[in-house]
This record gives structure tokens, sequence and C-alpha cells, in this order.
């Protein structure tokens, strides 16, 4: 089955320790993101890969880190977390070319930064 | 600059009555649009997309959209709905010109509540 797998699902942690959320997807996809979702604003981009070990800034870069080592894979880092990104974090990908924007996501990791 | 509007954080419908879910979008080229719905505790699914051609874009579940180019609109419409349609429903664009590797830009979202 298509699909995209990250993980945790839920997690809860203190500002400073360093959380890494897991993304793999099995679709061969040469597209990945990051997004984070937060009440009334939508989704917001925080980091992409348009291929193995190209990575680039979306919208809300800061506090984050990413790397694309292999192409199913594309974890997300905080490296220390802090309150304000206590969120709702999808991890997406697609084919690319005129099929991206056709985005397959994961079911998403909820953070809470206490 | 690019961006997506969607005029109504919710949408209450009867089942069985049309529903239409309202985006407008602004962006430098000639815009890709999508919708995608969210279901509780899901991550988001893509519904249909606009690249070119018909303005009239069918997809999934029986629901379709209407590109109105003089508008900058692209709202997503069914014709009879069901209680099962109820979810979070995002719009989204991307601008073919814009070099950010195909990034999307989504609405803030519409919560679509269909009562039995």
């Amino acid at each position: 089955e298509a699909q995209v797998t990250q993980n945790p699902r839920y997690l809860i942690t203190v500002t400073g320790k360093k959380l890494t959320v897991t993304c793999s997807q099995n679709m061969n996809h040469e597209y990945m993101s990051w997004y984070r979702q937060d009440p009334g604003l939508g989704l917001r981009q925080i980091y992409y890969s348009m291929n193995v070990e190209v990575t680039d800034k979306g919208d809300v870069p800061e506090g984050y880190k990413v790397s694309r080592k292999e192409k199913r894979n594309f974890p997300l880092i905080l490296e220390s977390p802090s309150p304000n990104q206590t969120s709702l974090y999808f991890c997406a990908s697609s084919s690319g070319g005129r099929n991206t924007g056709e985005l397959f996501f994961g079911e998403g990791s909820r953070l809470t930064v206490l | 600059a690019q961006s997506v509007a969607q005029p109504e954080d919710q949408v209450n419908v009867a089942e069985g009555n049309p529903l239409t879910v309202k985006c407008t979008y602004s962006v430098s080229g000639n815009p890709y649009l999508f919708w995608y719905v969210q279901y509780p505790n899901r991550g988001l699914q893509f519904l249909l997309k606009y690249i070119t051609g018909d303005n009239l874009v069918k997809g999934s579940y029986g629901f379709e959209a209407e590109f109105n180019k003089s508008q900058t609109s692209f709202h997503l419409k069914k014709p009879s709905a069901l209680v099962s349609d109820s979810a979070l429903y995002f719009c989204a664009v991307r601008d073919i010109f814009y070099n950010q590797g195909g990034k999307l830009i989504f609405g803030q979202g519409t919560e679509l509540s269909v009562k039995p």
C-alpha cells in the first residue's frame, strides 16, 4: 500500500530536549516536504527536498533541521524545541514534475513542548 | 506574492443539498490549483486539481471545482452533500513560475458540517 509513515504520532517533550520526527515513503517519490498545521493559519511549509541530498527552506524553517540521505526518508529534527513549536506536523511527498502538488500526506505527528 | 483565501471558516449544509466551499487565489503567473480534504485525526487527502483545460474539474467522492480566471476563484462544489462529507477542506495554489520547488500555498481551511 502506498503510504507516508510518520513517527511518533504523538509526543510530549520539554523545552530544549532534542527530538526527531521520522518520515518515510514507499512510492519512490522525489519530492518530500514538511508542514506544520496551526489553527487559523492553515498549513505552512517548513522545509522541502527535491531529491536526495537536496533540501531547502520553506516559509517557517527557524528551529528546524532536515536531512535527505536516502530517497525514502526525510526526518525533521528539532535541536532545541521551544513551546512555540507545539503544533501538528505533516510530512508529504509527491512524484514531482507536473504532479508536484498532488501530495501524499502522512497521518500527522502532534507535538507538545512544555 | 502568492496567496490563497478561504473566506468562510465554516459552512453548514443539510444532507442532500448542494454545497459550495469558496476559494480565491492570487499568483503572479498561471496557477495550479488544488483541493484537499482532512478528516478528523487524519492527514490531508488530495481531492482534485486544475492545471489547464476545462474550467470544470471533477475529483474524488463526487466533488468538482470550477476555475474562474476573471474572478481568480476555484470553488469546490458537490450537487448533493452527505453527512460523511463533513471534514476540513483546504484550497491550495502553486505558481508554476515560482521556483521554490513547486511549493503549495494553502488556505486557512473551511470546516464543512453536513447535518442529517
